[in-house]
Formats: C-alpha cells, sequence, structure tokens
C-alpha cells in the first residue's frame, strides 16, 4: 500500500541557508500535518492543511512557511535557517480532514543538518 | 493544554518477558490515542489507534488499552523480542488538526 513520501531523506544546509522540504501524502487523504523532532524530543505539531488550506497552526517560526498544492502535496519553506532548526521534519497525512476517526499516517521524515 | 506522559523513560528487559508501557494524559478530552515505534533516526511506525468508542485494540503480540476516565492508556507486548527494542511513543488526539505526542519510552530487550 502506497505511504507518505517525504523528500529528501536528508538534507544539510549551512547557517542562513533556504530548505524546501516535500510531502506526499497518500492517496485520496486531504489532510497534511507537518511534526519537527529534535534531538532527543517528541515531535512537535508545527502546522497543517485541508483541502489546500492552513487548517491549524503550531509552534511554527515566522521564517518557515507552508503550503499544500492542487495535487495535495504539501512543502515546507525554510528561511534564514539557524541551528537550532536541525531536526527530523515529519509529515503525516489523513482523510475526511482529519475527522475524529481518522488515524495518521507519518512518513519517514527528512532529516535536516543546520551547519 | 494537553499534556502527554510516558512512564518508564527507559525500560531494558530479557528476552521472552512480558512487559507494559504506561502513558497517561490530562486532557480528558482527547478522543483517539495512537501507539507508534521508532527505531533510531528514523520515521514513525503506527502500531495501533485507539478510537474514543473503544477501551482496547490488538496486533499480534501488542495489546493496547484507553481509560479515558483515568486518563491513562497501556501498550502490553507479550513474549519481547530483540527486534522489539525502540523507542514507543503514544500520541493523543485532542483535536482534528493535530496531535499531542508523549516523550517516549525507549525499550530494550536483551537476548
Amino acid at each position: 500500500a502506497a505511504g507518505v513520501i517525504q523528500s529528501p531523506r536528508h538534507l544539510i544546509k549551512e547557517k542562513r541557508e533556504t530548505a524546501t522540504l516535500k510531502c506526499y501524502p497518500i492517496p485520496r487523504h486531504d489532510t497534511v500535518y507537518w511534526y519537527q523532532q529534535g534531538p532527543g524530543q517528541d515531535p512537535q505539531f508545527l502546522i497543517s492543511f485541508y483541502e489546500k488550506m492552513q487548517s491549524d497552526k503550531g509552534s511554527i517560526p515566522d521564517r518557515f512557511s507552508a503550503q499544500q498544492f492542487s495535487d495535495y502535496h504539501s512543502e515546507l519553506n525554510m528561511s534564514s535557517l539557524e541551528l537550532g532548526d536541525s531536526a527530523l521534519y515529519f509529515c503525516a497525512s489523513s482523510a475526511q480532514g482529519g475527522g475524529t476517526n481518522e488515524k495518521l499516517f507519518f512518513g519517514s521524515g527528512t532529516q535536516l543538518s543546520v551547519l | 493544554k494537553q499534556e502527554v506522559t510516558q512512564i518508564p523513560a527507559a525500560l531494558s528487559v530479557p528476552e521472552g518477558e512480558n512487559l507494559v508501557l504506561n502513558c497517561s494524559f490530562t486532557d480528558s478530552a482527547i478522543y483517539n490515542l495512537q501507539w507508534f515505534r521508532q527505531d533510531p533516526g528514523k520515521g514513525l511506525t503506527s502500531l495501533l489507534l485507539i478510537q474514543s468508542s473503544q477501551r482496547e485494540q490488538t496486533s499480534g503480540r501488542l495489546n493496547a488499552s484507553l481509560d479515558k476516565s483515568s486518563g491513562r492508556s497501556t501498550l502490553y507486548i507479550a513474549a519481547s523480542q530483540p527486534g522489539d527494542s525502540a523507542t514507543y511513543l503514544c500520541a493523543g488526539y485532542s483535536s482534528a488538526s493535530k496531535i499531542i505526542f508523549g516523550s517516549g519510552t525507549r525499550l530494550s530487550i536483551r537476548p
């Protein structure tokens, strides 16, 4: 069965550079979520989209932006990267707007290292 | 604010033992609870999802229970194997758009 696809798997950037992470949800899933997991930390919610509109916002820095496209894939854009942005970034998807009976399916993550 | 706590933070047991991982949450408004497995540097693998109308779910050697009134969930692993070594995370669905993760239990199964 198709799963949530994230690219790239690994990304190395220097401070003040920009990065773009991509997420392709499970087919027919209309909701995408982004999470950030720092070293030794639990995943923290960043932002979510439902039907190409932002549906909720968590602890996402102003330097980050995200959007969901017409094919439901999503991109997380990160600018002015800082050392503290080094983390594993997860994308998850669900169906039907993530209603009470819908499970989140997670991708394998993108490991971002900022040097 | 929803908080999810997992105890113990780390656990090491010999192969073959049955074990229980605990998860507690502060907000009884939680409606689903999901258990994940995470290997070092890897993604999250969903193990079991307990919906609000359910009390437990079983998959193979795994059994998860949910008691919303006490704010607790447990993950029971039977006949543990070295391949079960990983970090186990519980996550509570406190709204339709995000879930809150616990800090995880690092499990090590000794051969």
